[in-house]
């Protein structure tokens, strides 16, 4: 199947800093890629779709200033999260795909 | 804004027994996924339903697809300990370029 790379996986920060979230595509084009993050034990929460050449599309309640995302290429989305506070460590996951919906490994973000 | 439940959210069960997952959404749409995820890890893909009354089945796994219900079962037969995980549906709203998860079913078959 289709395969999404995402990198980090793990990734520790000082609160404050931002950190950048990279999700490729390797063997499909991803005009389209779904941001999500999941806290322990639960579902995931669709914050945003990334849009290949134009705007992301926000979830309410989701900040767009905090949350940046890019979508440059066909292959390459990334989420930046700005000014990292502790309540931003998450899970975060990644994907795309067309009829089949692909996603990453994940990204750890821990925030201290 | 769109709504996918499931039930049950917790299920444990024991080895060699049968069990339905129920995934309803609230808007319409005619393609649902399932996905498995262990802990820690990210998502693994089961199924694809793509048309009212789609039927696939891997294994011990059946899912099943009415769109006119809006309902989607996924249909545990015989299971066994390595089926524990927690599963996920999700729903393509693909005209609007949105992808929702239901809440998540967590499963602990019990040998």
């Amino acid at each position: 199947g289709a395969v999404v790379s995402q990198h980090p996986s793990w990734v520790i920060c000082k609160s404050g800093t931002s950190v950048k979230i990279e999700c490729r595509s390797l063997d499909f084009q991803a005009t389209t890629m779904f941001w999500y993050r999941q806290f322990p034990k639960q579902s995931l929460m669709l914050m945003a779709t990334s849009n290949e050449g134009s705007k992301a599309t926000y979830e309410q309640g989701v900040e767009k200033d905090k949350f940046l995302i890019n979508h440059a290429s066909l292959t390459l989305s990334t989420l930046t999260v700005t000014s990292a506070h502790p309540e931003d460590s998450s899970f975060y996951i990644c994907g795309g795909g067309s009829e089949k919906r692909y996603f990453g490994a994940g990204t750890r973000l821990s925030v201290l | 804004e769109l709504k996918v439940e499931q039930n049950p959210l917790f299920l444990s069960m024991q080895e060699g027994k049968n069990y339905t997952i129920y995934c309803n959404y609230s808007t319409t749409s005619d393609r649902l996924y399932w996905y498995r995820q262990d802990p820690g890890k990210s998502l693994e893909s089961l199924f694809v339903l793509l048309s009212n009354g789609a039927v696939k089945q891997e294994g011990r796994l059946m899912a099943s697809l009415d769109t006119k219900a809006r309902l989607s079962t996924l249909h545990i037969t015989a299971a066994v300990h390595d089926l524990s995980a927690t599963y996920f549906c999700a729903v393509d709203l693909y005209n609007f370029n949105k992808f929702y998860f239901g809440s998540g079913t967590k499963l602990n078959v019990k040998p």
